[in-house]
């Protein structure tokens, strides 16, 4: 079964930093490209980066590019985001998510979700 | 970037009707349209992809439509099940990948 949890959220002050996780399981997770998906509080859900399954290539939504970086430990079958000079817009909930074996390596859409892990932004 | 609108905002029906939810491309994206469905409290669950392919496991009420600019999802007979807030995605031209506002499809 696959399962993919997500963990490194927290309340954090503007201008800091948090490493978020996404720990996956039930699938051979270096075959397939990866993303983060977030969605604030009560709104819809937005794009965030995406991997592929090596890792050597990486993809930003604009309001996160420069600011977030993506990787992921093929060793370790985990996946993370690192989030940095954060901002009150930044707080969502934000999901690690994949397409499955119709989509391999490609980012495309997102049969798996995890349930999110929650980041909030605030002074 | 390629902005999808999601119409209606709200759409008020009743179990055993039809429902009809459409998304707009502000260009072609060809067939590169997936439709999501989402409850309180959790992840977006995958209904169709490519336009008019149901994910696994999804019941045949539902079926998409459409090509370029203007998609529709349609749910033939509603279920209690299926109120819920719908989102199409596209990732024709991308990065980003990019969803609508959503359309909230509520008991009337």
């Amino acid at each position: 079964e696959v399962q993919l949890v997500e963990s490194g959220g927290g309340l954090v002050q503007p201008g800091g930093s948090l490493r978020l996780s996404c720990a996956a399981s039930g699938f051979s997770f270096s075959s397939f490209a990866m993303s983060w998906v977030r969605q604030a509080p009560g709104k819809g859900l937005e794009w965030v980066s995406g991997i592929t399954g090596s890792g050597t290539k990486t993809y930003y939504a604009d309001s996160v590019k420069g600011r977030f970086s993506i990787s992921r430990d093929n060793s370790k079958n985990t996946l993370y985001l690192q989030v940095n000079s954060l901002r009150a817009e930044d707080t969502a909930l934000y999901h690690c998510a994949f397409g499955g074996y119709r989509d391999g390596n490609n980012v495309r859409y997102f049969d798996y979700w995890g349930q999110g892990t929650l980041v909030t932004v605030s002074s | 970037e390629i902005v999808l609108t999601q119409s209606p905002a709200t759409l008020s029906l009743s179990p055993g009707e039809r429902a009809s939810l459409s998304c707009r491309a502000s260009q072609s994206i060809n067939d590169q349209l997936a439709w999501y469905q989402q409850k309180p409290g959790q992840a977006p669950r995958l209904l169709i992809y490519d336009a008019s392919h149901r994910a696994t496991d999804i019941p045949a009420r539902f079926s998409g439509s459409g090509s370029g600019t203007d998609f529709t999802l349609t749910i033939s007979s509603l279920e209690p099940e299926d109120f819920a807030v719908y989102y199409c995605q596209q990732r024709s031209n991308w990065p980003p990948i990019t969803f609508g506002q959503g359309t909230r499809l509520e008991i009337k």
